[in-house]
């Protein structure tokens, strides 16, 4: 595609539910990152895939956060158990290589009420 | 750990009025020092990627310039449409190097 796209832009849930969000990155980018950002912060590492693999998930914050990128391409991002502060907006970025630039997504934004 | 610190926080400036922002980083190994634009709503728009001290980029009315410890961006005779966030981010040769660090960002607004 164009750009990397996000899916969904909003999502409210309930304090306790499952939520996964989705990232389709740039066709041919090998590199995938998650992000999370909170209002008035940068956005802060998560987890990077090389092609299939979770290459490092050190900025997951609990086990409750997993992500899967099973063929290579599009990523999910799954939270177990929400809690409201995980609430914040949720950034997908990928690039050629991990020296090379990376382009995010619109973000999701995620409200646990 | 790899820190960046952006300043000033908030920037407001008038249609044409000069001015530059500033990003100090700490970083073991720089591999790269990346400037972003966000818009409210939006996911970060990449600008710039500088490598080494001394090197500067320019795209429009923007430029970016690197020194051993701290980076610019300046702008030059801004626009309302320059109004944004601004991040720096760092990306070092330690461990976890794929990871860009970022700062808070300076909000800039451009006055009519």
């Amino acid at each position: 595609g164009a750009g990397v796209s996000q899916t969904p832009s909003n999502k409210v849930t309930e304090k306790g539910k499952y939520v996964e969000l989705r990232c389709d990155p740039i066709s041919g980018h090998t590199a995938l990152y998650w992000y999370r950002q909170s209002l008035g912060q940068g956005p802060e590492f998560l987890i990077y895939f090389q092609g299939t693999g979770a290459a490092d998930d050190s900025g997951l914050p609990n086990d409750r956060f997993f992500a899967v990128r099973p063929e290579g391409s599009v990523s999910t991002l799954k939270i177990q158990r929400t809690e409201r502060g995980d609430s914040a907006v949720y950034l997908c970025a990928s690039s050629w290589t991990t020296n090379t630039e990376a382009f995010f997504g619109q973000g999701t934004r995620l409200t646990v009420v | 750990e790899d820190q960046v610190t952006q300043s000033p926080e908030a920037l407001r400036l008038q249609e044409g009025e000069s001015s530059s922002l500033n990003c100090s980083y700490t970083v073991s190994g720089l591999r790269g020092l990346f400037w972003y634009r966000q818009d409210p709503g939006k996911g970060p728009e990449f600008l710039f990627t500088l490598y080494s001290a001394g090197e500067e980029k320019e795209k429009e009315r923007l430029k970016a310039t690197l020194t051993k410890k701290e980076s610019f961006l300046h702008i030059t005779a801004p626009k309302p449409e320059d109004s944004a966030t601004y991040l720096c981010a760092v990306q070092g040769s330690g461990a976890g190097s794929y990871q860009l660090t970022f700062g808070k960002g300076t909000k800039l607004s451009v006055i009519p």
